[in-house]
């Protein structure tokens, strides 16, 4: 399977501890984006990474999320302190992008968030 | 928050009758998409259209960007049984930041 992929695709937490979701996108897209997706919503955007630099974060990216791309392959998500709000889908995305014009971002299965 | 308004919330159809949502915007948008969500997966691209008032098919779904740039709609004809999920729109006016719907839930009776 040459898509996305996210681990873990569940994740259950008790609140205050520290959480980090991984994803692993599409051999060769050099964008890679992190949503947020809570019940009967659609994907939010949070931030993404153009190869390793992070070139955008939305305000719902609290200080207590950071996301890295070390070497512009895989990326990581980690939630500090997490609290009972925290609870979404985490979806990554991934495109080439070549030009100014639209790439389709292809989405991973997501990784379900649960903070008791 | 959301930023596109998307109509219905949900939809209980019979098998074979065609369906049609729609989204709008207050703001414009350069690229509309209509995106398909099944239970514990992620969406998948069924439709983009790029040009103010520009018609696109995709076997049994129809999409038009509209001429204001501020809303969209996406037909689906003769329904079936897989067609069941929910389906989002999105805009997109650079090109990263995107902005989806809340989502109609389509129910599809055999």
């Amino acid at each position: 399977d040459t898509g996305v992929s996210q681990d873990p695709r569940h994740k259950i937490t008790k609140r205050g501890q520290n959480v980090t979701f991984r994803c692993d996108p599409i051999s060769e897209h050099n964008r890679l984006y992190w949503y947020r997706q809570t019940l009967g919503q659609g994907p939010e955007f949070l931030t993404y990474f153009q190869n390793e630099a992070q070139l955008e974060k939305s305000r719902l990216l609290s200080d207590r999320f950071s996301a890295e791309r070390p070497k512009g392959s895989f990326s990581t998500l980690e939630i500090q302190r997490t609290e009972q709000g925290d609870s979404a889908m985490y979806l990554c995305a991934s495109s080439l992008v070549t030009s100014g014009e639209y790439s389709e971002q292809f989405f991973g299965p997501g990784t379900r968030l649960t903070v008791l | 928050g959301q930023q596109l308004n998307q109509s219905p919330q949900s939809m209980f159809i019979q098998e074979g009758e065609d369906v049609s949502m729609n989204c709008t915007s207050s703001s414009i948008f350069n690229t509309w998409l209509w995106y398909k969500q099944d239970p514990g997966e992620g969406p998948v691209l069924l439709i983009a259209l790029y040009k103010a008032g520009e018609l696109t098919s995709n076997g049994r779904l129809t999409a038009q960007f509209g001429i204001t740039r501020k809303d969209s709609f996406l037909n689906i004809s003769a329904s079936i049984p897989s067609d069941v999920g929910i389906y989002f729109c999105a805009g997109q006016l650079g090109d990263n930041d995107m902005r989806f719907g809340a989502g109609t839930r389509l129910t599809v009776k055999p």
